[in-house]
């Protein structure tokens, strides 16, 4: 049962386009999303969060929007650059106290095209 | 600042040998301990948790095992190795009522 889920395994954008990468989930009890960026053969590394009483949050050229009607988050990178070329993780965390789980999607790998 | 360290980076077992991962963090108290794996291709699996020292919560059936002899140390060990214990394998720390898991380098498992 896969409860977070990346549809869309690659994205290919030029250089200084947005890149759009979507999430969906179908627990209604997540209540905390973080997207991560992932390269090869390397840890991945926190990119941003979102709280689900929050629609967006904003850092830079990355911001996520949540729709909690639809399940769905996407992350927005504007504008894309070459070492935005990674694989990207979705992630949500359903409250269970202090255990902090984390589900992680299948991940969508972006190539910037220079 | 909090660092999180992993070894070895990579590791080339024969199939049915022991293993033991070591997972260490600095700069912080108490945290949350996690491991993952990431088969090839795939997202990440949630393997084990520790929410403090002694304590191990498992996430799937497996051959693996994971011990917290220490705040902030968590070990990933098996007694004989499978083909399919093959993978990437990610060792992330939380900060207690943070929301945010920061993760280590990986170790890259074969088993031959």
């Amino acid at each position: 049962d896969q409860q977070v889920k990346q549809n869309s395994p690659s994205l290919s954008v030029q250089e200084g386009r947005i890149s759009i990468l979507n999430c969906d989930y179908t627990n209604s009890m997540f209540d905390y999303f973080l997207w991560y960026k992932k390269y090869p053969a390397e840890g991945p590394t926190f990119l941003i969060s979102i709280s689900s009483i929050k629609d967006k949050n904003e850092d830079g050229r990355f911001t996520v929007f949540l729709n909690k009607s639809a399940k769905h988050l996407s992350l927005h990178i504007v504008p894309s650059q070459p070492g935005d070329s990674a694989v990207y993780f979705c992630a949500a965390r359903k409250f269970w106290g202090n255990t902090g789980k984390l589900i992680f999607g299948q991940g969508t790998t972006l190539q910037v095209k220079p | 600042s909090q660092t999180i360290h992993q070894w070895p980076a990579t590791l080339v077992q024969p199939v049915g040998s022991p293993l033991s991962l070591e997972c260490t963090v600095e700069g912080t108290s108490n945290p949350n301990l996690y491991w993952y794996r990431q088969a090839a291709g795939r997202g990440l699996q949630l393997l084990f948790y520790s929410v403090g020292i002694g304590q191990i919560s498992s996430e799937v059936p497996q051959n693996l095992s994971a011990s917290r002899p220490q705040d902030r140390q968590f070990i990933l060990s098996s007694k004989k190795l499978l083909l399919s214990d093959s993978g990437f394998y990610l060792c992330a720390w939380k900060g207690q009522g943070a929301e945010t898991q920061y993760f280590g380098p990986g170790t890259r498992l074969l088993v031959l």
